[in-house]
């Protein structure tokens, strides 16, 4: 497709529950990011995919918060045992990488709400 | 951690004025970008900024790099109504990630 997909674009779950967000890159993009965006709020950065290193998980904020990058493309974020504070819209961006890389590209986001 | 402060938060517009919103930041960055957020959307890439100085047009929209690398600003001339929605600054480092400010939202004047 010609921009990032995210997949769902809303989620309801119970507190406890596990979810799993996905998403697939611009195609040719190496540099995948999940961002995390609080009502009214700026973006805070999650983690960062490039190519075939090992990711920066800098930003996750607790261990209920993973996230994979299967064959360089689709990614997902897993959050374990929700909390209601966990609710927020999740997105993902992709870059080119290289010189290009803050020039990120982002997806529509998905919408998690925990009851 | 890095922060950046980002101000007007809002702002009322009328069509055809040109508004401003700058960001500075305690931090340098190497890359200073605008990104533009309509409700329920991602944010879209307006533009990015490599240099320290460098000043970019893109349509009716400019944005500076301060000559510091601390600070940007974003200008748009002659206001449309499609303009009104929240607009981010973000620096980037050679990390990766980028840093957002918390956005200026503009309306259109009542």
């Amino acid at each position: 497709g010609a921009g990032v997909s995210q997949s769902p674009s809303n989620k309801v779950t119970e507190k406890g529950k596990d979810v799993e967000l996905r998403c697939d890159p611009i195609s040719g993009h190496t540099a995948l990011y999940w961002y995390r965006q609080s009502l009214g709020q700026g973006l805070e950065f999650l983690i960062y995919f490039q190519g075939n290193s090992a990711p920066d998980k800098s930003g996750l904020p607790s261990d209920r918060f993973s996230a994979e990058r299967t064959g360089g493309s689709v990614s997902t974020l897993t959050i374990q045992r929700t909390q209601q504070e966990d609710s927020a819209v999740y997105l993902c961006a992709s870059s080119l990488g290289g010189r290009s890389y803050n020039e990120q590209f982002f997806g529509p986001g998905t919408r998690l709400t925990v009851l | 951690g890095q922060q950046l402060n980002q101000s007007p938060q809002s702002m009322f517009i009328q069509e055809g004025e040109d508004v401003s919103m700058n960001c500075t930041s305690s931090s340098i960055f190497n890359t200073w970008l605008w990104y533009k957020q309509d409700p329920g959307e991602g944010p879209v890439l307006l533009i990015a900024l490599y240099k320290a100085g460098e000043l970019t047009s893109n349509g009716r929209l400019t944005a500076q790099f301060g000559i510091t690398r601390k600070d940007s600003f974003l200008n748009i001339s002659a206001s449309i109504p499609s303009d009104v929605g929240i607009y981010f600054c973000a620096g980037g480092g050679s990390q990766g990630n980028l840093i957002f400010g918390k956005g200026t939202k503009l309306s259109v004047k009542p």
